[in-house]
């Protein structure tokens, strides 16, 4: 079953605005994390949040964290044009530390 | 290495031939994972270890996926017989077994079987 889902599948915006990207998920966790996978191949780890924590911040990226109502959103700030990119949250759960992942949003920033 | 290595980058099988995938993880990374993205879609959980047991195979979809891993380093996934259905990018993912578990992921092997 699904764990995390995000929103939008698609987002297209104009480089220097800000991208907002939602994640929901079922159960309960241990954490949630962002990735990010350019051309189909390696995900790269952008931030980590603990259940426990509500907000984080690295560089133009700010992550919500709302366990109440099972959800996450990722803010890039003053995108650019090589943010283009898949992003998939992914949380841990567990005693095995699985990451589940959602299908991943296509970020696309036009230049 | 610096990061996480996997090979072949991409393999070409037909229908029916077994395929061996391999994984040199981060080193010093106790814990391991293979996943499993097929095209336009998100990960598939495949299976972990931590060290060279695996306590959670529960992602292999069939009894033609195996995997194992030796002094706690290499991992080789082996699939038998592959079918069409296989065709995916397989990735392996490193952490260390700590409270932020943070995985780092090899570039993956693109899997074609014909």
């Amino acid at each position: 079953s699904q764990q995390g889902e995000e929103d939008p599948q698609a987002l297209s915006i104009q480089e220097g605005e800000n991208a907002t990207m939602n994640c929901s998920y079922k159960t309960s966790i241990n954490n949630l994390q962002w990735y990010r996978q350019n051309s189909g191949r390696g995900l790269v780890h952008l931030i980590l949040i603990r259940s426990n924590e509500r907000e984080k911040h690295s560089g133009r990226l700010r992550v919500t964290l709302d366990t109440s109502k099972k959800s996450s959103s990722l803010l890039i700030t003053a995108s650019r044009a090589a943010d283009t990119a898949s992003y998939f949250c992914a949380t841990e759960t567990g005693a095995n530390s699985k990451l589940t992942f959602g299908k991943g949003i296509t970020l696309s920033v036009r230049p | 290495g610096a990061g996480v290595s996997q090979s072949p980058s991409n393999k070409v099988t037909e229908k029916g031939k077994d395929v061996e995938l391999r994984c040199d993880p981060i080193s010093g990374h106790t814990a391991l994972y293979w996943y499993r993205q097929s095209l336009g879609q998100g990960l598939e959980f495949l299976i972990y270890f931590q060290g060279n047991s695996a306590p959670d195979k529960s992602g292999l979809p069939s009894d033609r996926f195996s995997a194992e891993r030796t002094g706690g380093s290499v991992s080789t996934l082996t699939i038998q017989r592959t079918q069409q259905e296989d065709s995916a990018v397989y990735l392996c993912a490193s952490s260390l077994w700590t409270e932020d578990n943070t995985q780092y992921f090899g570039p993956g092997t693109r899997l074609t079987v014909l």
